[in-house]
């Protein structure tokens, strides 16, 4: 089983829709969770970190069920520049290792 | 500002060919990683390094080797190279911190025919 999966898309959505992702983990002790950014094979950026209270930056909203075990992206107003692919990572209990999702494409459309 | 710096950008290698992909920080962070990412299968980890004089195996460790002299380089050594290396590799370094984010170089494209 894949320490991290999620929904490869792609999602098509109009400018302005709200859409969200999902990802699942399955080590019930990793501690640290993130979703990066990565346009056209060009380096992962963080877009964010995961909070456990959940947590928002601008039109992206963030949340974690530990009892569950997944985390999720809501983007609000897309614009056509969030087209891109979004990765879920997460850190394991001492931090030394990071495990990506496959990604997320999403294309935003005029 | 440099961050995290990859060299070579491209590579082409034939079957068996060896080569160091170089990677170099000057944020003096402890933590240094490298990555390869395959169509459909996201990143995975090669190895790890927690500070000079450490390093570690990840997830897909075979074939490559890598040390680390000091705090700023980490390069991966491919000893033979084989078709199936051929990939998008990514180093990645981070500084301590429960939530610190990972700062990535630009990558290297490697073909091996």
């Amino acid at each position: 089983r894949k320490e991290v999966e999620q929904d490869p898309g792609p999602f098509n959505v109009p400018e302005g829709a709200t859409v969200a992702f999902n990802c699942t983990y399955s080590n019930s002790a990793s501690q640290s969770f993130f979703w990066y950014r990565q346009d056209c094979r060009k380096e992962p950026k963080l877009l964010m970190s995961v909070y456990s209270s959940g947590n928002e930056d601008g039109r992206f909203t963030a949340q974690l069920n530990r009892a569950s075990q997944y985390i999720s992206l809501l983007i609000r107003d897309s614009k056509l520049s969030d087209s891109a692919t979004y990765l879920c990572v997460v850190g394991r209990a001492n931090f030394n290792k990071f495990y990506f999702g496959s990604g997320t494409k999403l294309n935003v459309k005029p | 500002n440099a961050g995290v710096t990859q060299t070579p950008k491209f590579q082409v290698l034939k079957t068996g060919q060896s080569m160091t992909l170089q990677c170099a920080q000057d944020m003096n962070h402890e933590y240094m990683s490298w990555y390869r990412q395959d169509p459909g299968m996201g990143l995975r980890l090669i190895h790890y390094s927690v500070g000079a004089g450490i390093t570690d195996q990840g997830e897909v460790p075979n074939g490559y080797n890598v040390s680390r002299s000091t705090t700023e380089d980490f390069p991966l050594r491919l000893l033979s190279a084989a078709p199936s290396q051929t990939s998008v590799y990514f180093c990645a370094s981070r500084p301590q911190g429960l939530n610190e984010k990972l700062f990535f170089g630009s990558g290297t494209q490697l073909s091996v025919l």
